[in-house]
């Protein structure tokens, strides 16, 4: 059981917008950076988001990140079936232990 | 352009050693505040890092899997080698190196899926 928590799956509609959850600590999330990270099955994970709200070079402006406390969250507008993946928040804790979490399988319906 | 990729066996027995090699290219693990990690995902599950290895030879690793991992420098400046002893069906995944840029993995590895079996 991971120590971030996320939702298990999501779902949208093309076009509408989805937010995906990312719960922690004031050790991990509340004290160190967010990333995403999208994940289709057998391809590598790709780099989304980066410092909690950077957008990664190449990255459509319908990602974005933001940060409160010890909690993160993705959100992505305007949802395209080309957005259906796996997609993992990761931080470090204080102990400069990686963490991920459990990741949300997202569907476009 | 910075690639990396993973290699070794694909099968292994329970109690073996299993040892992966991971070679990169476009990028230097001299250059100051570089690293290299590696991550793993079992059939179905989530991500799990397990070590990290800085240019400077700092090492960081999982918790639960630092009595069994150790990651080291290849004998090639562009490689990086990863060993897990006492293999057990459990540790059956995909292993993924990555390249390590101030806090996040921006350049993975396509991956290689490791059967524990005997």
């Amino acid at each position: 059981q991971s120590v971030l928590s996320q939702p298990p799956s999501a779902s949208g509609t093309p076009g509408q917008r989805v937010t995906i959850s990312c719960s922690g600590s004031s050790s991990n999330i509340g004290s160190n950076s967010v990333s995403w990270y999208q994940h289709l099955p057998g391809t590598a994970p790709k780099l989304l988001i980066y410092s909690d709200n950077l957008r990664r070079s190449g990255v459509p402006d319908r990602f974005s990140g933001s940060k409160s406390g010890t909690s993160a969250s993705l959100a992505i507008s305007g949802l395209q079936s080309e957005d259906e993946a796996d997609y993992y928040c990761a931080t470090w804790d204080d102990s400069l232990n990686g963490l991920f979490g459990g990741g949300t399988k997202l569907t476009v319906l | 352009q910075i690639t990396l990729k993973e290699s070794g066996p694909t099968l292994v027995k329970p109690t073996q050693t299993l040892t992966l090699t991971c070679s990169f290219s476009g990028f230097s693990l001299t250059a100051t505040g570089v690293a290299v990690g590696w991550i793993r995902q079992p059939p179905g599950k989530a991500l799990e890092w397990l070590a990290l290895i800085f240019w400077d030879d700092d090492k960081w690793y999982s918790p639960p899997l630092r009595s069994r991992v150790t990651v080291t420098k290849g004998t090639s400046k562009n490689q990086v080698v990863l060993t897990m002893t006492n293999m057990n069906p459990v540790d059956t995944a995909t292993y993924y190196c990555a390249h390590y840029h101030f806090g996040d993995f921006d350049f993975w590895g396509q991956g290689i899926l490791v059967t524990v079996s005997s």
